[in-house]
């Protein structure tokens, strides 16, 4: 059965830091990309990251460049999501979700991130 | 950025009604438009990938079609389960961008 499952959300103070994992099974993972999306509450998906499937490429939304870090260990079947100079407004859900050429298949279940002083 | 914005932003509609939702895009660009379903406390789920073509496992009664700037996404006879939010999404620059969204209810 193709599965992500996303782990290391929870509670952290603005400007502080938190890795979210991501981990695969059920499918050969070193041959797709893999994006990150998060989703505030009441609010629409928002594409955050994405990796290309050897890790050659990255990319990264605007609202997230230069304090998120995107990587991936395909020994492992994990990617990565490390979270610096978090901000009130990165208060989400965040979901992995697999790359097909144009859309995301498979997604997470999601994992909460808060940031709260 | 391009934008891609839906209507309506909200339905009520009865079982076994046909139901559209369309997505237009500030600017032109290829088929690679998504529809997903999304249900309270889940994951997205995609419906439609390509503009028209039918994800695997998804009922026949949603199709969709539509190109250029115009696309749309309809249910053909409403079922109770399809009660849900759906949201077009393009894949533009290796970003996924989403649609504001629409909630479908059942009446």
């Amino acid at each position: 059965q193709e599965q992500l499952v996303e782990s290391g959300g929870g509670v952290v103070q603005p400007g502080r830091s938190l890795r979210l994992s991501c981990t695969a099974s059920g499918f050969n993972f070193r041959t797709y990309g893999m994006h990150w999306v998060r989703q505030a509450p009441g609010k629409g998906p928002e594409w955050v990251a994405l990796i290309w499937y050897d890790g050659s490429d990255k990319y990264y939304a605007d609202s997230v460049r230069g304090r998120f870090t995107i990587s991936r260990d395909n020994f492992r079947n994990m990617v990565y999501l490390q979270m610096d100079s978090l901000r009130d407004e990165d208060t989400a859900v965040y979901y992995c979700a697999r790359r097909q050429r144009s859309h995301a298949d498979l997604w997470g279940q999601g994992t909460q991130v808060t940031v709260s002083s | 950025a391009i934008q891609l914005t839906q209507s309506p932003s909200s339905l009520s509609a009865s079982v076994g009604d046909r139901v559209t939702i369309t997505c237009r895009a500030r600017q032109g660009f290829t088929t690679a438009l998504a529809w997903y379903q999304q249900k309270p406390g889940k994951a997205p789920k995609v419906l439609i990938y390509g503009a028209s073509t039918l994800q695997s496992g998804v009922p026949s009664r949603f199709s969709a079609g539509g190109s250029g700037t115009d696309f749309s996404l309809t249910i053909s006879s409403l079922q109770p389960e399809d009660s849900a939010t759906y949201y077009c999404q393009q894949f533009i620059n290796f970003s996924l961008t989403f649609g504001g969204g629409t909630r479908v209810e059942i009446k």
